[in-house]
């Protein structure tokens, strides 16, 4: 099936610091890649929809400046959170569309999560 | 707006059924689908339904009413391994998810 692979899978940092998360989809071309943030015990909160060679969209309240997104190629896509501090730690994944669903095919497959923690 | 709710939370006993219900409000409608994130992990797909009636997987069972604007996700012989959250996540006519907050299943001996 249908693999994303995001790495690293948890990262710690110092204030101030900046830190880019990979989102790679494997065995398919992905021309839309979605990023979201999970606080703990919340639901997943779309943070903006990177498409392959165009500037990302992002969602209301989330900082363009702050999470730079970039999807240079069909498989991969980079979220770079820049001048990291602790209310940014959170639990980070994102996810590539494959295309169209059935019963038993999602229409995005997730990355495993990469959790940041800033100290 | 676009609104899903779901129960917070669950509890059910090991060997039994529950059912976890999601009502959703969407602009347009292109699917509905579950999710099981266990804590710390990311989501895992379960089902997808986009048309009415329900669909079995083994254990699990999906259920939609697009005319309710209603699905629910059904769980047969619990085991303790299914204690998790549960997401629903409605499809809207321009391909975007929107998600509920998730029910966190709790399953006793």
């Amino acid at each position: 099936g249908a693999v994303v692979s995001q790495h690293p899978s948890w990262v710690i940092c110092k204030s101030g610091t900046s830190v880019k998360i990979e989102c790679r989809s494997l065995d398919f071309q992905a021309t839309t890649m979605f990023w979201y943030r999970q606080f703990p015990k919340q639901s997943l909160m779309l943070m903006a929809t990177s498409n392959e060679g165009s500037k990302a969209t992002y969602e209301q309240g989330v900082e363009k400046d702050k999470f730079l997104i970039n999807h240079a190629s069909l498989t991969l896509s980079t979220l770079t959170v820049t001048s990291a501090h602790p209310e940014d730690s959170s639990f980070y994944i994102c996810s590539a569309n494959q295309g169209t669903s059935n019963s038993y095919n999602s229409p995005l497959h997730f990355g495993n999560g990469t959790r940041l923690t800033v100290t | 707006g676009q609104n899903i709710d779901q129960p917070t939370e669950m509890t059910a006993t090991e060997g039994a059924i529950v059912q976890i219900n999601c009502t959703y409000q969407t602009s347009g409608f292109n699917g509905l689908f579950w999710y099981q994130q266990h804590a710390g992990e990311a989501p895992t797909f379960l089902s997808y339904n986009v048309l009415d009636g329900l669909e079995e997987k083994g254990r699990f069972s999906s259920f939609l009413s697009r005319s309710k604007g209603y699905s629910y996700l059904l769980l047969k012989e619990l085991q303790m391994k299914d204690s998790a959250s549960y997401l629903c996540a409605a499809m809207d006519s321009n391909y975007q998810l929107i998600w509920g907050a998730g029910t966190k299943l709790i399953i006793k001996p």
